[in-house]
């Protein structure tokens, strides 16, 4: 969905590396997720925001961070990146009038050597 | 951990078949989703139905629930080469809703 845009795209990094993802969104929807997905597992919450000055854990946030900068990005941060995080992250958005309906970005794959 | 499990992990079909495919839940919810994955793309969002629903429809999709069985299934009648792609369920819990949990998903694959 092109109202949902995630940068980079792709990105390849070594161990120990500081790594942001970014998410950006023109739906105007209140609430933004982020989701990481391994091969046969789905995909599991990491962090999530249902406003700007509200930031929740998921089942997985270890060893991640968000900041919600504005009402339209989300970003995540691996502060030390470890190969056991090499996945693909997905962002998506909602509103929080509808119903529970969610919108996702392309994806970023991260590759952590 | 996996709010649902998804059943079965992979489905081949010819093209004009139907495709059926099932998701079981543990806790009680306040609606069950069904999204749909294009390879190593974003989901989108193809049906939601309520807990108070049993069946919904949309074009060639019929999505079913029984909250009894803590169950869900997904047809999509006369499938298509383009609607080979992974099929996920999620249900909002309706402890907490604005979350998502998601199966792990059934992989289709329609031949032409």
């Amino acid at each position: 969905d092109a109202d949902v845009t995630q940068t980079p795209r792709n990105r390849i990094t070594k161990t120990g590396k500081r790594i942001m993802l970014e998410c950006s969104q023109t739906k105007g929807h209140d609430r933004m997720y982020w989701y990481r997905q391994d091969p046969g597992l789905g995909l599991r919450l990491i962090y999530y925001s249902f406003d700007v000055k509200d930031i929740n854990k998921g089942e997985i946030s270890d060893g991640y961070s968000v900041s919600r900068q504005a009402q339209a990005k989300f970003s995540l941060s691996l502060e030390s990146a470890i190969p056991n995080q090499t996945a693909l992250y997905f962002c998506a958005t909602s509103d929080l009038r509808s119903t529970d309906t969610q919108y996702f970005g392309p994806g970023t794959r991260l590759t952590v050597l | 951990s996996q709010q649902g499990e998804e059943d079965p992990q992979a489905l081949s079909i010819q093209e004009g078949e139907n495709a059926t495919m099932n998701c079981s839940y543990k806790t009680s919810i306040n609606n069950l989703q069904w999204y749909r994955q294009n390879s190593g793309r974003g989901l989108v969002h193809l049906i939601l139905i309520r807990s108070n629903e049993r069946e919904k429809h949309s074009g060639r999709l019929r999505v079913t629930l029984d909250t009894s069985k803590k169950s869900s299934s997904l047809l999509i009648t006369a499938s298509r080469a383009a609607d080979t792609a992974s099929y996920f369920c999620a249900t909002v819990r309706s402890s907490n809703t604005g979350k998502l949990i998601f199966g792990q998903g059934t992989t289709l694959q329609v031949k032409p």
